[in-house]
């Protein structure tokens, strides 16, 4: 069962920042944020996960509210390889078993 | 190239008959779990492995079945095979069976069941 809420889609110009929010209110303690993209129909690929604190690596930030209730993930300047479909997942609260959502579909815009 | 491996490619068959999607993980993981991705279903967990025993299920039918060997590839096996199981499987792997820890999927294995 999906634990997440996202936009069903959203349009992002080239070069700019992409925030994409994700609602999880029913998070527990222990139980993580990840992002992944999927690209066409390509295999699901990661991209941040958290836990409490904000991340950033390579790809994106991760900004998770203080009550954890949501998040945010930044693709500080989007390119149009970026277009893509993201999935906000909570993991499971007795594993790690990812429950997919239906994502926001980003299209980034030349 | 996520170092997770999926054979075969695409697949047809027929309903009733049974197959077999054949999946490697990276060198090094000991956990494995399998995903459905059908149009109308979006992307669903079915089972999960870690190193060789079963750690979790999730949405998996009972003509569905799993394993995962010594060396630890995995393979997920369909029976009875019906046309709504036509769909992307896809495998992932991570070094264990902590939440902290990323999956790193395959290319998937495209069924269709005609």
């Amino acid at each position: 069962d999906a634990k997440t809420t996202q936009p069903p889609s959203m349009d992002c110009a080239e070069g700019r920042a992409a925030n994409l929010p994700c609602n999880h209110s029913t998070i527990s303690g222990n139980e993580y944020v990840y992002w992944y993209r999927q690209i066409h129909s390509q295999g699901p690929q990661y991209i941040i996960h958290g836990l409490k604190n904000n991340e950033t690596n390579e790809m994106a930030s991760l900004i998770i509210t203080e009550d954890r209730k949501s998040s945010t993930l930044i693709l500080p300047h989007a390119t149009l390889r970026d277009t893509a479909v993201y999935y906000c997942i909570v993991t499971a609260n007795t594993g790690n078993q990812f429950y997919f959502g239906t994502g926001t579909s980003l299209t980034v815009i030349p | 190239d996520s170092g997770v491996t999926q054979t075969p490619k695409h697949l047809i068959t027929a309903t009733g008959q049974r197959v077999t999607l054949r999946c490697s993980p990276r060198s090094g993981d000991l956990s494995v779990y399998w995903y459905q991705q059908s149009l109308d279903q979006g992307l669903q967990f079915l089972i999960q492995y870690y190193n060789g025993e079963e750690r979790a299920k999730g949405n998996i039918l009972e003509r569905f079945s799993a394993q995962q060997f010594p060396d630890l590839h995995s393979e997920l096996n369909l029976s009875s095979l019906e046309l709504g199981d036509s769909a992307l499987y896809f495998c992932a792997s991570s070094l264990g069976g902590g939440q902290d820890l990323e999956q790193f999927f395959g290319p998937g294995t495209r069924l269709t069941v005609l």
